[in-house]
């Protein structure tokens, strides 16, 4: 079945700057790649989102890019806030299981003020 | 719309109990599933639905039944509780997957305790 690892686990950068979460994935068939940002005891709430036929994607300062050949796809976020700090999950579609999703082990983000 | 919503919030069981999870979503979705999530991982695909009557097993079923007799409704039952069931359960729900995969919005989240 399908596999997705990111890396890091944690990641602290200061206000203003830039964070950058990578994602691997083991199935070549998955087509769509979400990222959902999960604040503590709260419900993973979509960030951004690309499907398998779109190279880059970008909503003000988050940008997503996929990588087809490398099956990797990775989570860019701009100029940093404080409120951003929350835990990051990205996932793929299953195989043969509609909407279905695999995460990968989140990274903890954390913005210094 | 209340969306995708999910009781209780909390429950404690004891070792070998049963219960039932339960979701419910407004939004006329046709796809609705659940995940568990364990402390500082991501989640994980137990079962789901594609329809009123379908249901399939996801990557972590054992110990875990679902039924989906309407659209709207889409219960989980642990079996017989055991405490490596401790976890965050979400449910989520989608429309269906024609034209390509849809957003899953998640419920709200039950927290379960099994001593």
């Amino acid at each position: 079945g399908e596999n997705v690892e990111q890396h890091p686990s944690t990641l602290s950068v200061q206000e203003g700057d830039s964070a950058v979460i990578k994602c691997t994935y083991s199935d070549s068939a998955s087509n769509y790649f979400p990222w959902y940002k999960q604040e503590l005891g709260k419900r993973p709430q979509l960030i951004i989102d690309i499907r398998s036929n779109v190279g880059e994607k970008k909503d003000q300062r988050i940008a997503v890019t996929l990588n087809k050949t490398a099956k990797h796809f990775s989570l860019h976020i701009t100029e940093t806030q404080p409120e951003d700090s929350a835990v990051y999950f990205c996932a793929a579609t299953l195989n043969n299981a509609g909407n279905m999703l695999t995460f990968g082990g989140g990274t903890r983000l954390m913005v210094k003020p | 719309n209340a969306g995708v919503t999910q009781t209780p919030k909390f429950q404690v069981l004891k070792t070998g109990q049963s219960m039932t999870l339960q979701c419910a979503q407004d939004m006329n979705h046709e796809y609705m599933s659940w995940y568990r999530q364990d402390p500082g991982m991501g989640l994980r695909l137990i079962h789901y639905s594609v329809g009123a009557g379908i249901t399939d097993q996801g990557e972590v079923p054992n110990g875990y039944n679902v039924s989906r007799s309407t659209t709207e409704d889409f219960p989980l039952r642990l079996l017989s509780a055991a405490p490596s069931q401790t976890s965050v359960y979400f449910c989520a729900s989608s429309y269906g997957s024609r034209g390509g995969p849809k957003t899953q919005y998640f419920g709200p989240g039950t927290r379960l305790l099994v001593l």
